[in-house]
């Protein structure tokens, strides 16, 4: 069963505006991690944020964490036709994150 | 450095049949995990293997099964195959230091048809 659910579960942007991704989880979490997959194929990891962490950047991308509503969000800003592809948010079933559970994802697609 | 290879990349079965599918992690890893991804039930994690021992599973039935050897290359089998088993399968290799917080590295999958 899905532990995390995206939200939107598709979103359409232009180039160069922002993106933003919801992801609810329903059980405490060691860490949250973000994941990218491009058109069925492997996922690429993105970030990860600890359980104590509420926010993190790399590069283009930032990332919110909320343990006491159970949230996260993954902003990309200024999109690229590049970004597009489906994200997904994962939590671990045990500490060393090794056992993902992912939500539904959103798919994003990004025009040019 | 090379990536996390899974073997074969493409696969045609009939039901009824069974099929093994390979994975060799990043070297250095000890974790290796599995995942299957349907359109209806999105990514869903199988087991996790880390020195030889299945140290989590998921909710699959018994018809799943997997193994890890000594070199952390894993496989896994998929007995009496039904056409719900059709997928992409994907395999993911971690350090998993103590502690945790160790991020993933998938490999490319194994794209599974039943008919």
């Amino acid at each position: 069963s899905q532990q995390g659910e995206e939200d939107p579960q598709a979103l359409s942007i232009q180039e160069g505006e922002n993106a933003t991704m919801n992801c609810s989880y329903k059980t405490s979490i060691n860490n949250l991690q973000w994941y990218r997959q491009n058109s069925g194929r492997g996922l690429v990891h993105l970030i990860l944020i600890r359980s104590n962490e509420r926010e993190k950047h790399s590069g283009r991308l930032r990332v919110t964490l909320d343990t006491s509503k159970k949230s996260s969000s993954l902003l990309i800003t200024a999109s690229r036709a590049a970004d597009t592809a489906s994200y997904f948010c994962a939590t671990d079933l045990n500490q060393a994150g090794t056992a993902l559970i992912f939500g539904k994802g959103t798919t994003l697609s990004v025009s040019s | 450095k090379a990536g996390v290879t899974q073997t074969p990349r493409y696969l045609i079965k009939t039901r009824g049949q069974q099929v093994t599918l390979s994975c060799s992690p990043i070297s250095g890893h000890r974790s290796v995990s599995w995942y299957q991804q349907t359109p209806g039930q999105g990514l869903q994690f199988l087991f996790e293997y880390f020195s030889e021992t299945q140290r989590n599973k998921g909710n699959f039935p018994g018809r799943f099964s997997g193994r890890q050897f000594s070199n952390s290359r894993s496989e896994m089998n998929v007995s009496t195959l039904e056409l719900g088993d059709s997928a992409l399968y994907l395999c993911a290799s971690s350090f998993s230091m103590t502690g945790g917080n160790t991020e993933a590295f998938f490999g490319q999958g194994t794209r599974l048809t039943v008919v």
